[in-house]
């Protein structure tokens, strides 16, 4: 079954300090990879995504992902965070469907949250 | 407007009550899609729609669930006979394309059903 795990639920962080908030997948097909986020009574908002070619995808706000084939992942990082990174993101995979058409399946979501 | 509207943004229904839910996309996207979102879920796939043609319904949970976007742009969800657990933050997504993995997706701010 095609399924999508992001690990943590929720990431306490220092301002300033490296994060990395996990996701795994499972397929036995290509597949593409997105990260949205989720600011406080705001939409979802693309962060970055994963089509082909390079492994390491930069995105806005200084995040990058790196998708690993073997492992099946896709984990989001950030070198220095800031008190605004505090949201939800949420990992998303498309997966063929019937018709040629890829339909997203996205993960729980992973609340990151920033102290100072 | 710039982005993908949604209304109302909040709604609430009496159990048995039938519902109706309007999507504005971004116009001349192609691809418009329907979520769910649970408390603490991640959005959960509906239905996706290619212009005027509904090209997947399989994440629709029952026949109580019906969308139609019947001149390609605005869409609407109608939900008969609500139930408690139909209660949700429904959530309105376009692209671009005719496959939503190339441009990524703009989401509304969904509309908040709370089923008494």
């Amino acid at each position: 079954a095609q399924s999508v795990t992001q690990l943590d639920s929720q990431v306490p962080v220092f301002e300033e300090a490296p994060v990395e908030l996990r996701c795994n997948y499972s397929s036995s097909v290509s597949v593409y990879l997105f990260w949205y986020v989720q600011y406080p009574n705001q939409g979802l908002q693309l962060l970055l995504k994963y089509l082909s070619g390079s492994t390491l995808v930069k995105g806005i706000n200084g995040f990058e992902a790196e998708f690993n084939k073997s492992q099946t992942s896709f984990h989001l990082r950030k070198p220095s965070v800031h008190i605004s990174d505090t949201a939800e993101y949420f990992c998303a995979v498309s997966f063929p469907a019937s018709g040629g058409s890829y339909i997203p399946t996205f993960g729980r979501g992973t609340s990151l949250i920033v102290h100072p | 407007g710039a982005g993908v509207s949604q209304s109302p943004r909040y709604k609430v229904a009496k159990r048995g009550q039938d519902v109706a839910l309007r999507c504005d996309p971004i116009s001349g996207h192609v691809s418009l899609f329907w979520y769910q979102q649970a408390l603490g879920q991640g959005p959960e796939f509906l239905t996706y729609f290619q212009n005027e043609a509904q090209l997947d319904k399989s994440g629709l949970p029952s026949d109580r669930f019906f969308a139609e976007r019947p001149e390609g742009s605005v869409s609407t969800l109608k939900i008969q006979r609500t139930q408690q657990e139909d209660s949700a933050v429904y959530l309105c997504a376009s692209s671009l394309g005719r496959t939503e993995h190339r441009g990524g997706q703009y989401f509304g701010p969904g509309t908040r059903l709370t089923v008494l």
